[in-house]
């Protein structure tokens, strides 16, 4: 079974509009954390967001923030007012805290481009 | 502050050729990690380390190797290079307690086997 499942491809959205890109994960750890990562044309990988299995608030750093439903599995990422520069591809990751090493999980990705 | 550094950034390789791509990093993690990232398909754990003297396999293992002698260092190493193994490699590491720290990730190896 997959670990983490990204079923959007590809978006598109509207420069200062908002955005969500879907995740839905698989686990029996009760702990777990969940990243996301950007990675534009030029290629790095660039970390953006954690949330924790046990933490009771969504998270938040800047323009981005975790949907988290814990009892539905989901993890979806918001950004809020879009902009040109959000332009890339959106990696969902799981690190399971208790098992299998800690290794990270990642989803399929989600190609996101911000249109003027 | 240099992160994790791969060498080298691309390279073109002959089928049955062999080489090994360096990943190094200097934030004194437990943990490092190859990847392999194709189109459509994400990010593949290759293999990956728990620490010095000690790999793992992951997800796709076959037709390559590891080895991590120093705690900085995670070579990974393909021996008679195929067609199939054209991706984008990436090295990642991170510390070793718990699930709330981060894979930082080297900027990625361009590796064609033609």
């Amino acid at each position: 079974a997959q670990k983490i499942t990204q079923t959007q491809p590809g978006m598109f959205v509207q420069e200062k509009e908002a955005v969500t890109l879907d995740c839905t994960y698989d686990t029996s750890d009760p702990s777990y954390g969940l990243f996301w990562y950007k990675q534009p044309s030029s290629g790095e990988m660039i970390f953006l967001i954690y949330q924790g299995s046990y933490d009771q608030q969504n998270a938040t750093e800047g323009r981005y923030s975790l949907n988290f439903q814990k009892a539905r599995k989901s993890a979806n990422l918001v950004i809020s007012a879009s902009q040109l520069g959000d332009s890339a591809m959106y990696f969902c990751a799981m690190r399971e805290g208790s098992y299998n090493f800690n290794k990270f999980y990642f989803g399929s990705g989600t190609k996101l481009n911000v249109k003027p | 502050n240099a992160g994790v550094t791969q060498t080298p950034k691309f390279r073109v390789l002959k089928t049955g050729q062999s080489m090994t791509l360096l990943c190094a990093q200097d934030m004194n993690h437990e943990y490092m990690y190859w990847y392999r990232q194709d189109p459509g398909m994400g990010l593949r754990l290759i293999h990956y380390s728990v620490g010095e003297g000690t790999t793992a396999k992951g997800e796709v293992p076959d037709g390559y190797n590891v080895s991590r002698l120093k705690k900085q260092n995670f070579l990974l190493g393909l021996e008679s290079a195929a067609p199939s193994q054209t991706s984008v490699y990436f090295c990642a590491s991170s510390l070793r307690q718990g699930s709330g720290t981060e894979a930082f990730f080297g900027q990625g190896t361009r590796l064609t086997v033609v």
